[in-house]
């Protein structure tokens, strides 16, 4: 099946530093990603949906000045979290969806920890 | 807007018990449900896929099933293993073309030798 590679699964880093995190789909096109955060015993919460060639969609609440999106190719999409602060320590997630566009493929997720 | 609601919570049972998972929603108004698996500080696996006109999925000794009108969906597991200790999660899919599944909160499966 489709494998969506998510790197990497796990950086720790100091109070207003930024980290960037990739999400590539392996073996076939994204023309969308999207972007989950999980807290601990909680479900995925969407972020936002990455638009190739475009700006990304964000859902309501999430600061797109934080969490910058790029999705410059069919393959890559990145979040990169800005001047990171303990409360944006999370598990993120991203998923790529299926070139019918009915359902998506996740990656194994990033633990991100902030200090 | 959608909700999504798994019960139980948590669920801690001696190997080879067969096992049933709900997951319950409030918009019938679905293209398909599907159940992952999440390992601890990992990702998500997916484990079976029903389309909104099917019945049931199989796979193995696992057997999901939908009642799209009731808004409700189970995770059949048989003969339970430790090996199937993990988080499930149930994720419904909305028709009308976004297809942004919501998730449910999961069950937490212990399976004890």
């Amino acid at each position: 099946g489709a494998v969506v590679s998510q790197h990497p699964s796990w950086v720790i880093c100091k109070s207003g530093t930024s980290v960037k995190i990739e999400c590539r789909s392996l073996d076939f096109q994204a023309t969308t990603m999207f972007w989950y955060r999980q807290f601990p015993k909680q479900s995925l919460m969407l972020m936002a949906t990455s638009n190739e060639g475009s700006k990304a969609t964000y859902e309501q609440g999430v600061e797109k000045d934080k969490f910058l999106i790029n999705h410059a190719s069919l393959t890559l999409s990145t979040l990169t979290v800005t001047s990171a602060h303990p409360e944006d320590s999370s598990f993120y997630i991203c998923s790529a969806r299926d070139p019918g566009g009915r359902f998506q493929y996740f990656g194994a997720g990033t633990r991100l920890s902030v200090l | 807007k959608q909700e999504v609601t798994q019960i139980p919570a948590a669920l801690s049972v001696p190997e080879g018990e067969n096992l049933v998972l709900n997951c319950s929603f409030t918009d019938s108004a679905i293209y398909n449900l599907q159940w992952f698996r999440q390992d601890p500080g990992k990702g998500l696996t997916s484990l079976l896929l029903i389309q909104s006109s099917q019945r049931e999925q199989t796979s193995g000794r696992l057997n999901a099933s939908l009642d799209k009108s009731s808004g409700r969906s189970t995770l059949y597991i048989a003969a339970s293993q430790p090996g199937d200790s993990a988080t499930y999660l149930c994720a419904v899919n909305p028709s009308g073309g976004s297809y942004i599944p919501t998730f449910g909160r999961g069950t937490s499966l212990i399976v004890h030798p």
